[in-house]
């Protein structure tokens, strides 16, 4: 069955260093997404993106954030000047035109130290 | 108001018993709501999904929708120690889905 897959699992990384989490949607999906989730809270929404741009962003998707899709299968997002309450889990998402169901990949859990 | 409320503490449930969550939501125009199951440490699964009002099934899963009363429940029967996870309501708005915090089940075997 066809998966959203991301890399790596997990990320250590100093305060104010950048970092990139990548992401591998299901390969017929259109849209895409990130969420993130603070140990212990609710899964938060970041940002979505369609037909190479983004198409809604969340007030958490500062200028801090960026996402981009490099090549045909890749999806990435960048968090530049990390710091300290950056650290989560972050989920990357795709979903079918036309479908609403999302389906989320193993995460990424982000430390940053 | 929250978006996406889930108010029950954590519900323990005996192994073959129905486990009964529920979920309200704000947004009057939401059309699409989801239950998603997450195992410690892991991602949220797509369990269940419904944009009508009344009951879907889906197994052991009974999704039910009340718009009118901005309300979303989910229903496991016979439930299984593989059940035992935190079941999260998902609303659908415009591309973003909005999450409540979960409800965490424990089935006791």
């Amino acid at each position: 069955e066809p998966e959203v897959t991301q890399t790596p699992s997990h990320q250590v990384t100093q305060m104010g260093q950048e970092v990139i989490l990548r992401c591998v949607p299901i390969s017929n999906h259109l849209y895409f997404y990130w969420y993130r989730q603070i140990l212990g809270q609710k899964v938060e929404f970041l940002v979505s993106f369609y037909n190479n741009e983004i198409s809604e962003k969340s007030e958490i998707f500062d200028d801090q954030f960026s996402v981009e899709r490099p090549d045909g299968s890749n999806f990435t997002l960048k968090i530049r000047s990390t710091k300290l309450e950056d650290s989560a889990m972050y989920f990357c998402a795709s979903s079918e035109e036309g479908y609403n169901e999302q389906f989320f990949g193993p995460g990424t859990r982000l430390t940053v130290l | 108001q929250k978006e996406v409320e889930q108010n029950s503490g954590p519900l323990s449930v005996p192994e073959g018993a129905i486990a009964s969550l529920n979920c309200t939501y704000s947004d009057r125009v939401s059309q699409s709501f989801f239950w998603y199951r997450q195992y410690s440490g892991k991602s949220p699964e797509l369990i269940m999904s419904i944009y009508s009002n009344g009951d879907k099934e889906d197994g052991r899963f009974t999704a039910q929708l009340n718009k009118a009363s901005q309300y979303v429940s989910l229903l496991i029967r016979d439930s299984q120690p593989s059940d035992s996870a935190t079941y999260l309501c998902a609303v659908k708005r415009n591309n973003r889905l909005a999450f409540g915090k979960g409800n965490q089940v424990v089935v006791i075997p």
